[in-house]
């Protein structure tokens, strides 16, 4: 299996501050990556899809880049409604895997 | 809107099998470019992929839990199943249904989420 690693598992930030999490696969994946995002007590929500492809509806603030095996998910200027915990997710190979996720708290 | 909903018993007695439904309110439920998953989350731990099915009914599960997992789909009813047997306290956890797409690239991914419900094995 690919294994995903995210990093920190955890961060404190302010609302206004940039916000960087980053993602590594054990192996190259391509740009078969995706980030979701999951507020407490919620359903995960999709941000951004094969790495860097903002999905519909997401704001600007949220960007994705990377490829092979080191990717990053960005937020320019966090918002009250981002604290939250962000997953990344591989489809390269089945099993479909999932980093351990990166809590964002106030 | 589309919309995914999670049903079944939220308790069950270990060696006993888990059985959850996911009702589809979508017309695009039969058509191409998706697939229909399920995602587990155990306490406090990360996402764990289950498996999927397509509309025609190819499946494709994960390799730990193979052996136990069957996923089935009613198209007359828009939804999808989950079976998982001889479960274990292990298996407690919130399974979510989801939908998968295939946009033509090699990636996949899942737009849209149930709410999830939580299934606790115990006696």
């Amino acid at each position: 299996d690919i294994q995903m690693t995210q990093s920190p598992p955890s961060l404190s930030a302010s609302v206004g501050d940039r916000v960087t999490i980053t993602c590594r696969a054990s192996q190259k994946i391509f740009s078969s990556l995706n980030w979701y995002q999951q507020r407490p007590g919620k359903a995960p929500k999709l941000l951004i899809f094969a790495a860097s492809s903002l999905q519909s509806g997401v704001p600007l603030r949220f960007s994705g880049s990377g490829s092979g095996t080191d990717f990053t998910l960005t937020i320019s200027s966090l918002q009250p409604e981002d604290f939250a915990t962000y997953h990344c997710q591989q489809s390269y190979s089945a099993p479909w895997t999932f980093g351990q996720g990166t809590k964002v708290e106030i | 809107q589309v919309q995914l909903q999670e049903s079944g018993p939220g308790l069950v007695q270990p060696s006993q099998t888990l059985s959850l439904t996911c009702s589809v309110s979508v017309d695009s439920f039969s058509s191409g470019g998706y697939n229909w998953g399920w995602i587990r989350q155990h306490p406090g731990m990360g996402l764990e992929w289950i498996g999927h099915i397509y509309y025609s009914g190819d499946t494709y599960y994960n390799p730990s839990l193979r052996s136990r997992v069957t996923i089935s789909v009613d198209t007359s009813k828009n939804q999808f199943s989950l079976k998982l047997t001889s479960v274990t306290a292990a298996d407690t956890a919130l399974y979510y249904c989801a939908r998968g797409v295939q946009d033509g690239s090699p990636n996949r991914y899942f737009d849209l989420w149930g709410r999830g419900t939580l299934v606790t094995v115990s006696s």
